[in-house]
């Protein structure tokens, strides 16, 4: 998706051991969002940026935590990964917040074994 | 609790005809909606968004409408084609600057 990359698009990992997904933007939005995808649940507000070093919680952000040191950069980490946090992660973008459309990246397929 | 409600079921319809997705909310006073759509393997793509004082809003195939009484939006694709087929999220506002997006409702136009 135009100026919005996530990485990696695929990861296997297991139980146990930290990961950290990245999100890359180059439209110098404000605003960054991760978000998990899964069956049953649709979209999943997992934590939110809306400034450098400014971040806060979403709805499921138990065993996720995140970093934004700058503009460009949204990282979401997951501490001990366990298998209940297999799911597709999507980074978000939006200029302005909630009352523009976001811009989604293409995910990212994280399974844990 | 503030719910999203879309249908589960796929819609099927024939090619050319109206496709009506129906969003439904509770617990909620958005300002606005938003329209995306889904196609499998990939992020959800940003089609519409529609302002409580606005009844209605258009672009191409597309038609949206937004009932604040009825707390429902209607989502209309007229003359539906096969490359139409995906799955169709509403979202809304919430807390600060944060979107809660239904389940999605999909549609597949058949030749």
């Amino acid at each position: 998706d135009a100026g919005i990359t996530q990485s990696p698009r695929h990861k296997v990992t297991e139980t146990g051991t930290p990961v950290t997904l990245r999100c890359h933007q180059t439209e110098n939005h404000r605003y960054m969002y991760w978000y998990r995808q899964d069956p049953g649940h649709g979209l999943r507000l997992i934590h939110y940026s809306y400034g450098v070093k400014d971040t806060d919680k979403g709805e499921v952000s138990d065993g996720y935590s995140v970093s934004r040191s700058k503009t460009e950069d949204f990282l979401l980490t997951l501490e001990s990964a366990t298998s209940s946090q297999t799911s597709v992660y999507f980074c978000a973008i939006s200029e302005a917040g909630a009352n523009y459309g976001y811009t989604f990246g293409s995910g990212t397929r994280l399974t844990v074994v | 609790s503030q719910k999203i409600e879309q249908n589960s079921e796929a819609l099927n319809i024939q090619e050319g005809k109206t496709a009506t997705l129906t969003c439904n909310y509770t617990n909620y006073s958005p300002a606005y909606l938003q329209w995306y759509r889904q196609d499998p393997g990939r992020g959800p793509v940003f089609l519409l968004l529609i302002r409580e004082n606005e009844k209605e809003k258009r672009k191409e195939r597309l038609k949206v409408t937004f009932d604040t009484t009825l707390k429902q939006s209607l989502f209309h694709i007229t003359a539906s084609q096969p490359a139409d087929s995906a799955t169709y999220l509403c979202a809304l506002p919430y807390g600060n600057n944060r979107l809660a997006f239904g389940k999605g409702n999909q549609v597949v136009v058949i030749p």
